[in-house]
């Protein structure tokens, strides 16, 4: 089945750091990407759409400075967390889905954000 | 707007017993999508739902697209103590973009 990798699965460091996470589609292409945003208990909050060969369309209140996106390839999406802070620290997801029609979405395993 | 409803929100049951819930919205949705996610991962595709009335397994798993296509449900039948974990369903967006809305997920714990 499609499989979504995530790197890294967890990062700690030091407040003021950016932090950049990939995403990569290891068997399919994904013209579109998706990075989530979760806090503990809580249902997944999407944060921006990525586009391939184009600027990411960021939801309301994410800040596109803070959280800059990539989508340099057909099969890679980078979200990188730019001067992290405390309040940065979450559970960060990407998702991607093939190109076809009536694909689903297919989830990376997340990576744990702590800013100390 | 395009929410959706999941009940109920945690479950607490025996090994064994046979799980049922629910997605519900005030809005049409032309796919259900049923995810499972364990603690520290990404959500995984369990059941993808295309067609009004469709009825999926996926081995102890079944999924359904309610005929009025505001409401799906998930039952796993014989639960074991590898079903625990949070039961996401998911629709498209109504903004199109391949963008999907989420329930609030289905939090299943099950005592030995």
């Amino acid at each position: 089945g499609a499989v979504v990798s995530q790197h890294p699965s967890r990062v700690i460091c030091k407040s003021g750091t950016s932090v950049k996470i990939e995403c990569r589609s290891l068997d399919f292409q994904a013209t579109t990407m998706f990075w989530y945003r979760q806090f503990p208990k809580k249902s997944l909050m999407l944060m921006a759409t990525s586009n391939e060969g184009s600027k990411a369309t960021y939801e309301q209140g994410v800040e596109k400075d803070k959280f800059l996106i990539n989508h340099a390839s057909l099969t890679l999406s980078t979200l990188t967390v730019t001067s992290a802070h405390p309040e940065d620290s979450s559970f960060y997801i990407c998702s991607a889905s093939a190109v076809s029609v009536n694909q689903p979405q297919h989830f990376g395993d997340g990576t744990r954000l702590s800013i100390l | 707007g395009q929410q959706l409803n999941q009940s109920p929100q945690s479950m607490f049951i025996q090994e064994g017993e046979d799980v049922s819930m629910n997605c519900t919205s005030s809005s049409i949705f032309n796919t259900w999508l049923w995810y499972k996610q364990d603690p520290g991962e990404g959500p995984v595709l369990l059941i993808a739902l295309y067609k009004a009335g469709e009825l999926t397994s996926n081995g102890r798993l079944t999924a359904q697209f309610g005929i009025t296509r505001k409401d799906s449900f998930l039952n796993i039948s014989a639960s074991i103590p590898s079903d625990v974990g949070i039961y996401f369903c998911a629709g498209p967006h109504i903004q199109g973009a391949q963008k999907l809305v989420f329930g609030q997920g289905t939090r299943l714990t099950i005592n030995p």
